[in-house]
């Protein structure tokens, strides 16, 4: 089976651009959320999202991340305009309702210069 | 709110020897715990979990038990391989379904 499906892997953009990281959660999971991990913070979880629909997202730094989930498929996470303290490694998870456990993508590295 | 507190890192060993990483956490309820490991430059892979008190976790010759009494999942292999170089991240499932994670420990080992 597949896992969760990250793209693209890395990222280098410079300040000021628009930034779209895109995942893929395991088929039939009903439970998608969003981490960035830094070397000063850990793993900090951004939003989560329920069937499609955002349940807490209070981990969002600021008004320049949004997220959305469009379908069960498929998420976005754009940050507009990006910063270089936004340089992080991006992480998705995906859950199955009744199962605690999640499983995590590969992760975007995104540099911003 | 609930939180994770892990052992300082990062932790060096020698091929063979015993591994302890230790983890305690704080949680109103009864959470679900578990141990992620994350390789070089990969995602987090869950390693084991444990569901309710007194469950033991175990997978790839590495174990953990949910210590209800002493609020602690510490995690135990008895040999270790350089392949197991990585860092590992204890984890609890709160009421919500969000995981909290430790900081997250680095083990090194050396062949």
């Amino acid at each position: 089976d597949a896992g969760v499906i990250q793209s693209p892997r890395h990222e280098v953009t410079e300040m000021g651009q628009e930034v779209t990281l895109r995942c893929k959660p395991i088929s039939g999971h009903d439970y998608l959320f969003w981490y960035r991990q830094t070397m000063m913070r850990g793993l900090e979880l951004l939003i989560y999202f329920n069937n499609n629909v955002p349940i807490d997202d209070s981990g969002m730094p600021e008004d320049r991340f949004s997220a959305k989930m469009p379908n069960a498929s498929f998420s976005t996470l754009k940050i507009q305009p990006s910063e270089p303290r936004d340089s992080a490694v991006y992480f998705c998870a995906s859950r199955l309702r009744g199962l605690p456990q999640q499983y995590f993508g590969p992760g975007t590295r995104l540099t911003v210069t | 709110g609930d939180s994770v507190t892990q052992m300082e890192g990062p932790v060096t060993l020698s091929e063979e020897a015993f591994l302890t990483i230790n983890c305690t956490y704080t949680a109103t309820g009864y959470p679900s715990l578990f141990w992620y490991v994350q390789y070089p430059g990969e995602g987090l892979q869950l390693l084991l979990k444990a569901t309710k008190a007194d469950d033991k976790g175990s997978n790839k010759g590495f174990e953990a038990t949910y210590r209800k009494e002493t609020t602690s999942f510490h995690l135990e292999k008895g040999s270790v391989q350089v392949s197991d170089s990585a860092v590992y991240f204890c984890a609890l499932s709160d009421h919500t379904g969000k995981l909290i994670f430790g900081q997250g420990t680095t083990l090194q080992v050396k062949p």
